[in-house]
Order: structure tokens, then C-alpha cells, then sequence
């Protein structure tokens, strides 16, 4: 039973430039979630896809745009990046069952660098 | 917007002494997550709180959410080396799916 996976691993960038996040969640699990986890800080929900749509969204600005695929799958895209947005970027997937206190399983996340 | 605070942000014990963290939101909650990340890693779900006053425990870990739905705490009795991490707690409010982590509580214990 495959956990949540992200790649890549580690991404460096250059600011004004875009980068796409990938994220596949535990098998049977449909619902995506994204988090920027800055160094010494919790992670900031950026949004959630279900069912091909987004369903929520934190306080990130349109750069921050996602997708999510019939597979279940999903990407994270950033435009124009600033030095800001270097942080570990999380995926977290899970079951939507009431939507409320669904439990969520993190991906070990991808570490964008913003030179 | 809905806020949630942790405190402390740090705290070293010797192996064997309690660990307390507390968890409070500017908001109520229709639940309350905690986590652990250990250094270099992702977060880890321990266990959801969903009612008022309500209390669970997993070994030497006591959780428990306040009677208003606004805090939360993580005790840990007789610490261990394996105990060292970040633990955060996640709180979810009006807004199915969106939850808000507090800044977490990184826990070092000295063997």
C-alpha cells in the first residue's frame, strides 16, 4: 500500500521563474491537500482539490494555482517564484468521508529553493 | 481569520520528566488534529479530538480538547529519546478541509 509520494525531492529556482509540484496520494484516497511549511513554522494551508476541483483555499495569492487529475493526483504550480517562497512544500491526501476531520497523511514533501 | 497558537515554542527535559504543549484557537473548532515531524521529516498524524471535554490516550500520550472547542493539550508522561520532534496541532473550523497549524513545539530530551 503506496503512501503519499511528491516530486521531486529538491527543486532550485531563480525568482520569476515557475515550478510545478507533483503529488500522488495513498492508494484510496481522494482528496488532495497543499501546505507550505516555512523553516521553524507550521504548515499554511495553500488549498484543496476534490473531485477535480478546488475546495478551499488559505491566503496565498493567484501566483499559486493547483490541478487535480481523474487519477486523484495533483500538481502545485507557482508563477513569477520570490525569494518568499522558498520552503518545504507538503502534500497531505485523504479520504473524504464528512469532509469534516477527514484524516490526513502527509507526503515527505518537495524543498524549493528560491535563489 | 482563524488563528491557532501553540506554546511553548521550545522545551528540553531530561529523559524520564512530563512534556506539556497547549494549543489554543482565536475560533472555535469542530476538530482538533495533533502531529509529529521529526527533524528533516513530515508530518505525522497522532490522533483526532472532536468532542467538547473529550480525552484519549495512546500510552504515555494524553490528549484532550477543551469543554469550548478553543484548546487543546498533548501530555507526555516519563519522556523518551524517541520522543524528540515538533509536535503541532492542526485545528479545523467552519471551513470543511481547511485547517490551520499552530507553529508547533519542538520537544529535545536530554538522555
Amino acid at each position: 500500500d503506496a503512501g503519499v509520494t511528491q516530486s521531486p525531492t529538491h527543486l532550485i529556482k531563480t525568482r520569476g521563474q515557475q515550478v510545478t509540484l507533483r503529488c500522488s496520494p495513498k492508494s484510496g484516497h481522494d482528496t488532495v491537500s497543499w501546505y507550505q511549511q516555512a523553516l521553524g513554522q507550521g504548515p499554511q494551508f495553500i488549498f484543496q482539490y476534490y473531485e477535480e476541483e478546488e475546495r478551499q483555499r488559505g491566503n496565498f495569492p493567484d501566483r499559486f494555482s493547483g490541478h487535480q487529475f481523474p487519477n486523484y493526483s495533483s500538481e502545485l504550480n507557482v508563477n513569477a517564484l520570490l525569494l518568499g517562497d522558498s520552503a518545504l512544500y507538503l502534500c497531505a491526501s485523504s479520504l473524504r468521508t464528512q469532509g469534516f476531520g477527514d484524516t490526513q497523511y502527509f507526503g515527505p514533501g518537495t524543498r524549493l529553493t528560491v535563489l | 481569520g482563524q488563528q491557532v497558537m501553540q506554546i511553548p515554542q521550545y522545551q528540553h527535559v531530561q529523559e524520564g520528566e512530563d512534556f506539556t504543549t497547549y494549543c489554543n484557537s482565536s475560533t472555535t473548532l469542530s476538530n482538533i488534529q495533533w502531529y509529529k515531524q521529526r527533524p528533516g521529516g513530515h508530518p505525522v498524524f497522532l490522533i483526532q479530538l472532536v468532542k467538547s471535554g473529550e480525552v484519549k490516550k495512546q500510552k504515555r500520550l494524553t490528549f484532550q480538547f477543551g469543554e469550548a472547542k478553543k484548546n487543546s493539550s498533548l501530555h507526555i508522561t516519563a519522556t523518551q529519546t524517541t520522543d524528540v520532534g515538533t509536535y503541532f496541532c492542526a485545528g479545523e473550523g467552519s471551513n470543511a478541509g481547511k485547517s490551520t497549524f499552530g507553529d508547533g513545539t519542538t520537544l529535545t530530551v536530554k538522555p
